[in-house]
């Protein structure tokens, strides 16, 4: 298995400001990916991160509003830009192990309340 | 992706089996079936995943129908703890793993009664 670890596992900001959430695997990973869980919803993916190259965003979301870094195999950030009350969701950060793997590991989710 | 279709809700007893359908009418032939459940407050786990034949494995079996147009998780005897929401998820990938991420449907919210 993967374990990941997500950082803050919750937070509450202020709108207008950003939070930069972090994911850190215990093992070298092929893919990484970033979701939101608005409240009471399913999971909506947001961006594929791609190790030393841009993300691959789904539509309906664009990098000024996500940034994602992916510097290394075990490691990714997503930054939730100029926030507003919507942004209010849990943010989740998976992965998988190969990229022909079946099996998709999920952090514990960042729960973040925008005010 | 093709579109999955689940009850919104179901509600068994403890130790008792538990059968949660699927519809996916208009699967393609290499998209693999997936489940996956999220308990309260914890990101989503992988539970099972199959093509064709029926699968089973620790903790819980697969029944695929032979139109793969339907499926159905089956957990054999439900504990408290497998009270969460089932996701039923069609990938396009041929190696089934979701490479391009996972499109999650409502799914199924379980409520397991002592």
């Amino acid at each position: 298995s993967a374990v990941i670890s997500q950082k803050p596992s919750r937070d509450i900001c202020q709108r207008g400001t950003s939070l930069t959430i972090q994911c850190q695997v215990d093992s070298q990973v092929t893919m990484m990916f970033w979701y939101r869980q608005q409240p009471g919803q399913s999971l909506t993916l947001i961006a594929t991160a791609n190790q030393g190259s841009e993300a691959t965003y789904e539509s309906g979301f664009v990098i000024d509003k996500f940034p994602i870094s992916r510097p290394n195999l075990t490691f990714s950030t997503l930054t939730v830009s100029n926030m507003s009350p919507e942004d209010s969701s849990i943010y989740l950060c998976s992965v998988l192990r190969g990229r022909w793997d079946t099996e998709a590991f999920f952090g514990q989710g960042t729960r973040l309340t925008v005010v | 992706d093709a579109k999955t279709t689940q009850p919104n809700s179901m509600e068994s007893n403890e130790e008792e089996p538990v059968h949660l359908p699927c519809n996916h009418s208009t699967i393609s032939g290499t998209d693999y079936i997936h489940w996956y459940r999220q308990l309260p407050s914890q990101g989503p786990e992988y539970v099972i995943h199959g093509l064709t034949s029926n699968v089973n494995n620790r903790m819980a079996s697969l029944a695929i129908a032979e139109d793969r147009k339907s499926s159905t998780l089956i957990l054999h005897r439900a504990t408290l703890r497998d009270a969460a929401v089932y996701y039923c998820i069609l990938s396009l990938s041929l190696a089934g793993g979701g490479a391009d991420g996972l499109t999650f449907g409502k799914g199924t919210h379980l409520i397991i009664q002592p």
